[in-house]
């Protein structure tokens, strides 16, 4: 099974700077297979990005992501106060697994 | 626009049975893999397993063999979680999501399930 490694478990980011999240696979990934998340408290996860770097839809441009291999980055590149929230990277190959989750807090 | 939503919070006793409703509107519910997920209070997420939705046959994580079954009824494009021999550490947030072909494009709003005697 393949083991999602997210970095930092904590970013802490002022608002109007760039956030940049890190994923790393224990093994290389295709990259079709490789989504974000953002969960905010109470609300349920909401898809950002699928197969590596395409936005879903409704999600503003500032969110980009990135990768190749095992290595997978979301980037946020001007932080709204709306953008604090914990993000999660996922793989789907037969079965699905999450990293550990990002928390995006205001610094 | 697509949706789905699903039954409110339950209060179960140790040993008891739940069942979760997740139903789908805003597309063809057959297209579309309905995914399960559960998340305990303060963790991440946990991929419990999927259910075709054209043909009904379910796949199941290997957390989560034995005691958690799927289903649907198509005729109200609803698909159903139901968890039995309840535990305390079966106390969680499950969503369900539809399957956009490797990610998930939309979720249920989340049921919590307490366990409590």
């Amino acid at each position: 099974e393949i083991v999602l490694t997210q970095s930092p478990g904590t970013l802490s980011v002022s608002p109007g700077e760039r956030g940049t999240l890190s994923c790393k696979a224990s093994q290389s990934v295709s990259s079709m297979s490789l989504a974000w998340y953002q969960q905010k408290p109470g609300q349920a996860p909401r898809l950002l990005i699928y197969g590596t770097s395409t936005r879903a839809t409704g999600i503003p441009d500032r969110f980009s992501g990135s990768g190749l291999g095992t290595d997978f980055t979301l980037t946020i590149s001007r932080l709204e106060p709306e953008d604090f929230a914990v993000y999660y990277c996922q793989h789907y190959a037969g079965s699905v697994t999450f990293g550990q989750g990002t928390r995006l807090e205001i610094k | 626009q697509v949706q789905l939503v699903q039954s409110g919070s339950e209060l179960r006793k140790p040993g008891a049975s739940v069942k979760i409703s997740c139903k789908a509107s805003g597309y063809t519910f057959a297209y579309h893999a309905i995914h399960w997920f559960r998340q305990a209070p303060g963790q991440g997420l946990e991929w419990m397993g999927w259910i075709n939705s054209n043909t009904g046959d379910p796949t199941y994580a290997q957390d989560f063999t034995g005691r958690f079954v799927f289903s649907l009824d198509t005729s109200v494009s609803t698909a159903y979680l139901q968890i039995s021999s309840l535990k305390a550490e079966d106390a969680a947030v499950y969503y369900c999501a539809r399957d956009l072909s490797l990610s998930f494009d939309s979720w249920g709003q989340g049921a919590l399930v307490a366990v409590s005697s």
